[in-house]
């Protein structure tokens, strides 16, 4: 069973701080996606990584592969309470097949 | 559009009743999933349908678990049976078909079993 371990599990933070989430797996993934999930509601994704060393941008949030494929990073830039949210990382043994880890509870203070 | 739909929102059911969740995916996507997320958990697998047959049912617990999707559109997950370790928010998501990879989760159905 591949499994995806997330860290922290909870963080609260104030308004404007940076922050990183971290997923790690013992086991090698084409590829790996982002989500993020609002209470009441289906996770939404957020990036795919593919490539071993990739690392996407999207506005204030940095997410690095890591090269040898078993681990990933989101990073938070200048938080803002609209960020909080829980932040799932799910790895793709194969597209049809998603294992997601734990998740990452994120609250960001005003 | 509209996105991934699910019914009912919420369900509560006494522990040995049969339980219908029904999900309709985005019109046009062939490839269509589901997922139980219970408390301070991420999304579990259950099982994955191509078209109107389940290419993988092997996230499925055990068989009081099944679930159909007849006309390759609407699906319905049946819980036979159920039990109080069967409370979750079931969750369906679907995409373009094989090999895509980007699944749309919808709101989720949160049964509870008393």
């Amino acid at each position: 069973t591949q499994l995806l371990e997330q860290s922290p599990q909870f963080l609260s933070i104030q308004e404007g701080e940076n922050l990183t989430v971290y997923c790690n797996s013992s086991s090698v993934f084409s590829s790996l996606q982002w989500y993020r999930q609002e209470p009441g509601e289906g996770p939404v994704l957020l990036v795919t990584v593919v490539t071993g060393g990739e690392v996407k941008k999207l506005k204030r949030l940095t997410f690095q592969f890591g090269d040898a494929r078993k681990d990933s990073s989101l990073h938070i830039t200048a938080a803002q309470p609209g960020d909080t949210g829980l932040y799932l990382c799910a790895g793709l043994p194969r597209a049809e097949k998603l294992v997601f880890g734990k998740g990452t509870k994120l609250t960001v203070n005003p | 559009g509209a996105g991934v739909s699910q019914t009912p929102s919420n369900k509560v059911t006494e522990k040995g009743k049969y339980v219908e969740l029904r999900c309709d995916p985005i019109s046009g996507h062939t490839a269509l999933y589901w997922y139980r997320q219970s408390l301070g958990q991420g999304p579990e697998f259950l099982i994955y349908f191509q078209g109107t047959g389940a290419a993988d049912d092997s996230g499925l617990p055990n068989d009081r678990f099944f679930a159909v999707r007849p006309e390759g559109s609407v699906s319905t997950l049946k819980i036979q049976r159920t039990e109080r370790g069967d409370s979750a928010v079931y969750l369906c998501a679907s995409s373009r078909g094989t090999g895509s990879y980007e699944q749309y989760f919808g709101p989720g159905t949160r049964l509870t079993v008393t």
